[in-house]
């Protein structure tokens, strides 16, 4: 099983609709996960930090799932503007501070 | 603020030329790394600098060298680049607390011919 792995795109969704992306980790002791958005030929950019508790940022809700070792984005109410790559970064046992990405998951919202 | 700057943005090297891709964040993290990404393969750790002088290889340090020059500044050396490091390059930053995640620069296009 890959360190960490996400679901294979490209989502194609209309305008309006609601998508979910899951990514899953191997290692049990991973620390500390986040959610990053990824233009077309731009660098990474965090989105969300992901919380124990879960976390909402407007129309974006990030959750954690230890038992089942995976983190998950769902995106409401999908813009235009929020077609691009998303990848999920988690920092393995030992190092808190070491990100492993998926390969990222391409979301294209159309009108 | 600039956050974290990398130079140059593109570059054409020759198989066997040498050169050395710069990085500098003035966020006073106290960690950088540097990341490759190629299609299919996402984003791939080649070394990183937990703190000003320590470095230590990723997943990927064959062909490479760095060195963490001061606290700002964290560079990575080709010394003889092949076709297979065709690449875009990221520099990224962080706290080594890590609550905020990485910092990541704009990237250098590399293309090894």
């Amino acid at each position: 099983r890959k360190e960490v792995e996400q679901d294979p795109g490209p989502f194609n969704v209309p305008e309006g609709a609601t998508v979910a992306f899951n990514c899953t980790y191997s290692n049990s002791a991973s620390q500390s996960f986040f959610w990053y958005r990824q233009d077309c030929r731009k660098e990474p950019k965090l989105l969300m930090s992901v919380y124990s508790s879960g976390n909402e940022d407007g129309r974006f809700t990030a959750q954690l799932n230890r038992a089942s070792q995976y983190i998950s984005l769902l995106i409401r109410d999908s813009k235009l503007s929020d077609s691009a790559t998303y990848l999920c970064g988690i920092a393995h046992g030992g190092s808190n501070y070491k990100l492993t990405f998926g390969k990222g998951t391409l979301l294209t919202v159309n009108p | 603020n600039a956050g974290v700057t990398q130079t140059p943005k593109f570059q054409v090297l020759k198989t066997g030329q040498s050169m050395t891709l710069q990085c500098a964040q003035d966020m006073n993290h106290n960690s950088m790394y540097w990341y490759r990404q190629d299609p299919g393969m996402g984003l791939r750790l080649i070394y990183y600098s937990a703190s000003e002088g320590t470095t230590d290889k990723g997943e990927v340090p064959n062909g490479y060298n760095v060195s963490r020059l001061n606290k700002r500044e964290f560079s990575l050396r080709l010394e003889s680049a092949a076709p297979s490091q065709t690449s875009v390059y990221f520099c990224a930053s962080s706290d080594t607390g890590f609550g905020g995640g990485y910092t990541f620069g704009s990237g250098t296009r590399l293309t090894v011919v």
